[in-house]
């Protein structure tokens, strides 16, 4: 099935470093999401976001809708250690008769060292 | 207030064999998913309810996968006869209403069920 591009695919970075990630698309979307996951577990919602341009922070996590549609951006700052996991970014499109397409990213697996 | 539970968290079968995997939502979220994730992958959609309606099932393997929800609350997903390529991490996930998620309609997801098919 379709995934959205995602890099770095992993990265190790010390602890209280700046981390920057981002997901491309050949499709337009109208919502981008961005997702933490676990071992062992299912995906948390982060971040939304709903318009073109749009920059949301939520703690130290800063994201972007970017301006085409069709990529975003994810960025975490002075990363600690229960940051690591891996980080999926989902984009959505409403289509017709309230059906609507959701892809995820093939993810950015974040590893923290102490 | 319980999340999306899931039930076995794993299973290991031999190819040819038949498998269920089952699914009860947050109470009260009337959209249920059921998502397929391969190692290293993101998740895939499979199939999306709303109530007991399935109306979104197009990347659903029909040959071989089924789904129901029964009463609009918990949910099966079956496979018969699993291959070796369904090896992976099936994840059941639910929202309060039907539409597109947001953080406003927060799509919550269970832990998921790892199949491993031999």
């Amino acid at each position: 099935g379709q995934q959205l591009n995602q890099s770095p695919q992993s990265m190790f970075i010390q602890e209280g470093e700046d981390v920057s990630m981002n997901c491309t698309s050949s499709s337009i979307f109208n919502t981008w999401l961005w997702y933490k996951q676990e071992p062992g577990e299912g995906p948390v919602l982060l971040i939304a976001l709903y318009k073109a341009g749009e920059l949301t922070s939520n703690g130290r996590l800063t994201a972007q809708f970017g301006i085409t549609r069709k990529d975003s951006f994810l960025n975490i700052s002075a990363s600690i250690p229960s940051d690591v996991g891996i980080y999926f970014c989902a984009g959505q499109l409403a289509g017709t008769s309230g059906t609507y397409k959701y892809i995820f990213g093939t993810g950015t697996r974040l590893k923290v060292l102490a | 207030e319980a999340g999306v539970v899931q039930s076995p968290r794993y299973k290991i079968i031999e190819k040819k064999q038949p498998v269920a995997f089952w699914c009860n939502p947050i109470s009260g979220h009337n959209t249920l998913y059921w998502y397929r994730q391969n190692l290293g992958q993101g998740p895939e959609l499979l199939i999306r309810y709303e109530n007991e309606e399935a109306v979104d099932d197009s990347q659903l393997p029909k040959d071989r996968f089924s789904a129901e929800r029964l009463k609009g609350v918990d949910s099966t997903l079956k496979i018969q006869p699993a291959e070796l390529g369904d090896s992976a991490v099936y994840l059941c996930a639910s929202s309060l209403v039907p539409g597109r998620v947001s953080s406003y309609n927060e799509q919550f997801f269970g832990p998921g069920t790892r199949l491993t098919v031999l």
